[in-house]
């Protein structure tokens, strides 16, 4: 049972670099989301996915892009990296809209930029 | 703008103590109301949710949540926790309707250490 596998788990990035995070879920859902987690501020939403080809931005988009080729996958791309995206980053994925809390998170991306 | 507040950033506690974490949010509409659990080392789980009917709610591992409507309030309790309850803890509202329908607002976190 893989649920949601989400790589790298670590990475140190130089200042103006980019790379993306690669999400996969094997469960078939729609719906696939990336959050970010900063110490004291919770989750935060970055962007979504309500299914392939269907993307739209949450609460935090700025500086990311996505793209959802496959409803399996749900890369999240950072182009020009700067310290402030130093986070742990999540996707997830649920069967429908998050109206039922049931998000499948996986195990997190924590990501450095010096 | 939904927001949620969890009060406490980091809880300490001894085992089979009783446990109480704090949570508001700020929506006057219908919400749907989440606590979730991060283990270490581990992913988002869900630990229990609250749709509508009776405000207490009984989730896994003996946890259980009140709504207070009138306070905005979902608190999670558990009477006695154990070492294995180290983790961190996330409430999370959903709007039923509305801008922001069917996006998950979490709280900042709370950190849950329980001493053996």
């Amino acid at each position: 049972n893989a649920g949601v596998t989400q790589t790298p788990k670590f990475r140190i990035l130089k200042i103006g670099q980019s790379m993306t995070l690669q999400c996969t879920q094997d469960m078939n859902h729609n719906y696939m989301y990336w959050y970010r987690q900063d110490p004291g501020m919770g989750l935060k939403l970055i962007y979504y996915s309500v299914g392939a080809g269907i993307t739209d931005k949450g609460e935090v988009p700025n500086g990311y892009n996505v793209s959802r080729s496959t409803t399996e996958d749900f890369p999240l791309r950072l182009e020009l990296a700067a310290p402030s995206q130093t986070s742990v980053y999540f996707c997830a994925s649920s069967a429908g809209l998050a109206l039922d809390g049931e998000l499948f998170f996986g195990e997190g991306s924590r990501l450095t930029v010096l | 703008a939904q927001s949620v507040s969890q009060h406490n950033h980091h809880v300490i506690l001894s085992e089979a103590a009783s446990l109480e974490l704090g949570c508001n949010y700020s929506y006057g509409g219908t919400v749907n109301l989440f606590w979730y659990v991060q283990y270490p080392g581990q992913h988002l789980q869900l630990l229990l949710k609250y749709f509508s009917g009776d405000p207490l709610v009984k989730g896994i591992k003996g946890f259980e949540a009140e709504f207070i409507k009138s306070k905005f309030s979902f608190n999670l309790r558990k009477p006695s926790v154990q070492w294995s309850d180290t983790a961190e803890y996330f409430c999370a509202v959903v709007n039923a309707g509305g801008t922001s329908y069917g996006k998950l607002t979490f709280g900042q976190g709370t950190i849950l250490t329980v001493h053996p």
